[in-house]
Parts: structure tokens; sequence; C-alpha cells
């Protein structure tokens, strides 16, 4: 029952390296998205994949890019990893169609510093 | 576009008494509006939705919101808070529109403190 999962939970980077964040959700759903949350700004989202094969941009997608790998995992990049960077990053997944009203399920997040 | 405003920070409340966390949301059509509650060093967890009919709904806990059209609220209640109901709450708000993805605006959150 492990719902969705992200590694890893913790990471240090140095500016100007890369990194992938991984996610995987084990409910079937069609739809998957990545949020930033940082204090006093609540869940900022990313990028999304409303399904397998599709990605669209969030609202704060620079310096990030994202791959849906199938319908089961979708990964967040940074390339060159800044400062600004430094957040907890959140995956989510949620039902689409019919089922679209249904609540998104969350990660417990990858904690990612930037120095 | 579509936003939510949570306009307390922090929500401060003795345990036993009632209490309320609001939200306000701004979208143009009809909303699907959500709870959720965060723990520390977790996820967000779903609470509680409204998608229609009923503007009273209930959900997990023992916490239940209000829908008010007329003035554009989704405020968070419980009758009798307990010590382990402190935690992060965030408000969110979508269009409702069928076979979407969910896009979802989140508020920014409201810190709710139960003491003793």
């Amino acid at each position: 029952n492990a719902g969705v999962t992200q590694t890893p939970k913790f990471q240090v980077l140095k500016t100007g390296q890369s990194m992938t964040l991984q996610c995987a959700q084990d409910m079937n759903h069609n739809s998957m998205y990545w949020y930033r949350q940082d204090p006093g700004m609540g869940l900022r989202l990313i990028y999304y994949s409303a399904s397998e094969g599709t990605t669209d941009k969030g609202e704060v997608p620079n310096g990030y890019n994202v791959s849906r790998l199938n319908k089961r995992e979708f990964s967040l990049r940074l390339e060159s990893a800044a400062p600004s960077q430094t957040s907890v990053y959140f995956c989510a997944s949620s039902p689409r169609g019919a089922q679209s009203n249904q609540p998104q399920h969350f990660g417990d997040g990858t904690r990612l510093s930037i120095l | 576009a579509q936003s939510v405003a949570q306009p307390e920070d922090q929500v401060n409340v003795a345990e036993g008494n009632p209490l309320t966390v609001k939200c306000t949301y701004s979208v143009s059509g009809n909303p699907y509006l959500f709870w959720y509650v965060q723990y520390p060093n977790r996820g967000l967890q779903f609470l509680l939705k409204y998608i229609t009919g009923d503007n009273l709904v209930k959900g997990s806990y023992g916490f239940e919101a209000e829908f008010n059209k007329s003035q554009t609220s989704f405020h968070l209640k419980k009758p009798s808070a307990l010590v382990s109901d402190s935690a992060l709450y965030f408000c969110a708000v979508r269009l409702s529109i069928t076979g979407t993805a969910s896009k979802l605006t989140f508020g920014t959150g409201t810190r709710l403190q139960v003491t003793l």
C-alpha cells in the first residue's frame, strides 16, 4: 500500500550540479505533478503530466525538466542547481477522466539543499 | 486564473474548544475545493472536498467544512480540537471541469496550534 514514493528523501548539492528526483505511484493514476514548498508560499506547481506521454509547465518551471517515463513514474531534473532551488519537493498523482474530481495523493517529499 | 487566500498564518486554540481555519477562493466558474493537512516531515494528506451538493461536507478526523458561494469561502471547522490536530493546513481550489488534469492552486497554509 505504498501510494506515492519519492527518492531520495534528502539531498545536498553544490551550485551547478545536476540531479534527478524520482517519483513512482502504484495507484494506476493517469496524472502526476511536481510541486515545490517554500515557507510562506504554500505549494507551487512546477510541472505536471495529465497522462502518459504528455507534460506541461506549471507556475514555476524555470530551471527544471521532467520526464514521464511510463504511467507509474514521473521524474524531475535540475540540470544546473542554484541556491534558489533549495526547497522541499513533492510529487503527487490523481485519477483523470470521470474520476478527475478525486483528490491528489502526495509523497513524503524530497528535502533538497543547494550550497 | 484561480487563487486561494488563507488569511491567518497561525491559529491557536485550546484543546476541547472549537476551531476554524479560514479559506477564501477565486475561480472563474464552479469550484472544486479541498482541504489537506501536513504533519512535520510528511506529505499532504487529504481531509475533505467539496464537489457539488450539500454545502456542509464532512471529512477525516472529525473535520468539516462549509462551502459558501456568496462569500466564496470554504472554512475548515472542528467542534472540539485535539492536541494531535496541531499541524499545517492547506486549502486548494480548481475549476470543476471533468476529464482534465486536476491542476490545484494552494493557499499559503495555516499552522494550527492546539494547547492543553
